[in-house]
């Protein structure tokens, strides 16, 4: 079985630039996560898609992140402008329910903003 | 909110125990552990939910006191391959979204 699949693995760009992140989830799994994992701490969720509706963008800084799911398969995490807070590894995770049980995460992309 | 991990850090020798804590200030429904090895994405270890099912992983377990709102995660006789970082990963039932800890970070010594 693939896992999840995310691309690039890493990029580095200047600070108001911007970047886009593509994932595409285990083939079945509805739900998809964006993750942002900051050096030295734990995965913070940013957006939640249960196939191409979004369940939970609560923490997704909205005048920079965007993120789309449009055929409920795979997805783009996009930032523009980019601030140098935002150098962070971006993991993508796909479940196949909403909610009791495994997180399949991606090797994630790292992001360096300069 | 996110849960509180301890210890932050613990080095281990080959065999030896550890017992990793989690404990969040709100009502929990399940409780999540990942490890993730530097470099690599979180691997998922366990799940505990409300009402006691538990579902485990090779040599290491967990409990979980809803009353409370902490769990545990045990690691017996400790392999070199168990090192990396420990997450729990908290969901309070409403959308089912998982908020994680700072992580516990292992290292297994020979």
């Amino acid at each position: 079985e693939a896992g999840v699949a995310q691309s690039p693995r890493y990029k580095i760009i200047e600070k108001r630039q911007s970047v886009a992140f593509w994932c595409n989830p285990i083939s079945g799994h509805a739900t998809l996560y964006w993750y942002q994992q900051i050096l030295g701490q734990g995965p913070k969720l940013l957006i939640q898609f249960q196939n191409n509706g979004v369940v939970d963008d609560s923490q997704l800084p909205k005048d920079r992140f965007s993120a789309e799911r449009l055929k409920g398969v795979d997805s783009t995490l996009k930032i523009q402008p980019a601030k140098l807070e935002d150098s962070a590894v971006y993991l993508c995770a796909s479940s196949l329910v909403l909610y009791t049980g495994e997180l399949f995460f991606g090797e994630g992309s790292r992001l360096t903003v300069l | 909110q996110q849960p509180v991990q301890s210890p932050q850090a613990v080095i281990l020798r080959e065999g030896e125990d550890a017992v990793i804590n989690c404990s969040s200030s709100k009502a929990l429904y399940s409780v999540h552990w990942y490890r993730q090895k530097h470099g690599e994405a979180p691997v998922f270890l366990m799940i505990l939910l409300k009402g006691g099912e538990q579902k485990g992983h090779e040599k290491i377990s967990a409990s979980f006191n809803e009353k409370k709102q902490q769990s545990s995660l045990y690691l017996t006789a400790s392999q070199l391959s168990y090192s990396g970082t420990y997450f729990c990963g908290t969901d309070g039932g409403s959308q089912g979204n998982l908020i994680f800890g700072k992580g516990t970070k292992l290292s297994v010594k020979p």
